[in-house]
């Protein structure tokens, strides 16, 4: 089966602008989940959706925003860059809840100049 | 706080040496447990994961980890690393207050041929 797809792959964004990111999931994986992946701060949870719904979110400002779609695709947004937004954002599904571990994308380098 | 260490951020091995990566998390209650790899270029990929039963987990490619209670620890072993190993390893463990993973800082192996 396809693995978690994340468009695009790389980014390179003006401080000041928005990005959106996208994600599809494996078929039949209702979960999504964000993370932002950075040398100095491993692996920090942004949010998660679940059928349409942020079910949990994480200690991120407002600047973060996502979103499901009915056929569970997801989109994470982030307005106003700025240069520690630099990242790897990786993408993670799952059937609910990450309880059998998550299947990740390969992540969206985002670099903000 | 809640939190997932991983005391060993760099390791280089030769191959044949033994490996052994620490991963300890501060949480008294029902865990469960994961280590993902992360080879270079590639996505997050699951190693291995406990959930209950028998705390010596045997994962993909030789990998195994074990799971003390008493110590909070669940470290990953490997008889003999091989070349092919070099990666980075990242801890993960839920059930600290939810089921959202928080992940360790991960740990960087190198494994010279």
């Amino acid at each position: 089966k396809a693995g978690v797809t994340q468009t695009p792959r790389y980014l390179i964004k003006t401080r000041g602008q928005q990005v959106t990111l996208s994600c599809s999931p494996i078929s039949g994986h209702r979960s999504v989940s964000w993370y932002q992946q950075t040398p100095g701060q491993g692996l920090q949870f942004l949010f998660e959706y679940f059928s349409e719904t942020q079910r949990n979110k994480g200690n991120f400002p407002g600047r973060f925003s996502g979103r499901q779609f009915s056929n569970s695709r997801s989109e994470m947004n982030v307005s106003t860059l700025e240069l520690g937004d630099s990242a790897l954002y990786l993408c993670a599904s799952s059937l609910d809840r990450g309880s059998d571990g998550y299947t990740f994308g390969s992540g969206t380098r985002l670099t903000v100049v | 706080a809640q939190s997932v260490s991983q005391h060993n951020h760099h390791v280089i091995l030769s191959e044949a040496a033994s490996l052994e990566l620490g991963c300890n998390y501060s949480y008294g209650g029902t865990v469960n447990l994961f280590w993902y790899v992360q080879y270079p270029g590639q996505h997050l990929q699951l190693l291995l994961k406990y959930f209950s039963g028998d705390p010596l987990v045997k994962g993909i490619k030789g990998f195994e980890a074990e799971f003390i209670k008493s110590k909070f620890s669940f470290n990953l072993r490997k008889p003999s690393v091989q070349w092919s190993d070099t990666a980075e390893y990242f801890c993960a463990v839920n059930g600290l207050g939810s089921y959202i993973p928080t992940f360790g800082r991960g740990t960087s192996l190198i494994v010279h041929p």
